[in-house]
């Protein structure tokens, strides 16, 4: 069966300090994968996603960025963080064709200090 | 923006009874997924329905589907305390399939 791992559960950081997520997928090939950010009582905010290695797509500008050196491996990334980057990380995956469903990692909940 | 948006915010009903939470979107869909969250965890997809079906029974899960209204519902039968959870519903867009969240609705069952 397919799992998805996400670390670490919380993390604290100052403001300035870099940021990397890791979120890796088991028992599945070629998954689409993305990073959302979901602030306190609200839905998700779509941050990345990926069809294939090193394909990267951005959907909202800001100071975060995501790689995707293997195929079922999805780094979140940051060199300098900001206070509004607080919130809770999301990673899923879903199978490739269009109308599957995703599924979510556990997520990350960030401060920054 | 946030096309998704689920009414009520908040619901809060006894165990044993029926919950039903709705959902509003603006856009062309190709289908309409619904995921449940416990607290500070991730999202459980629940059930997917696709722009051409009207209704879809999961367990003690039912979700309809009106296109012409762009809206949809999600009825959970003979409540209990494991359902107290937030229920989001995702729009997946025709244009590129990418999902829509709403803020959701957070569910309380009381024992």
């Amino acid at each position: 069966s397919q799992t998805i791992h996400q670390w670490p559960a919380t993390l604290v950081q100052p403001v300035g300090s870099p940021l990397s997520l890791e979120c890796t997928v088991e028992g599945t090939s070629n998954p689409n994968l993305y990073w959302y950010r979901q602030a306190a009582g609200r839905g998700l905010q779509l941050l990345f996603y990926s069809v294939g290695i090193g394909q990267i797509s951005s959907e909202v500008p800001q100071n975060l960025s995501a790689s995707r050196p293997q195929d079922r491996q999805f780094i979140l990334s940051s060199k300098k963080l900001l206070l509004s980057d607080s919130g809770f990380y999301l990673c899923a995956w879903s199978g490739l064709q269009a109308d599957q469903p995703q599924h979510f990692g556990d997520g990350t909940r960030l401060s920054i200090l | 923006s946030q096309q998704g948006e689920e009414d009520p915010q908040a619901l809060s009903i006894q165990e044993g009874e029926n919950a039903t939470m709705n959902c509003s979107y603006k856009t062309s869909i190709n289908n309409l997924q619904w995921y449940r969250q416990n607290s500070g965890r991730g999202l459980v997809h629940l059930i997917l329905i696709r722009s051409n079906e009207r209704e879809k029974h999961s367990g003690r899960l039912r979700v309809t589907l009106d296109t012409s209204k762009k809206s949809s519902s999600l009825l959970i039968t003979a409540s209990r305390a494991a359902d107290t959870a937030s229920y989001f519903c995702a729009p997946s867009m025709d244009s590129n399939y990418q999902l829509i969240w709403g803020a959701g609705t957070k569910l309380i069952i009381k024992p």
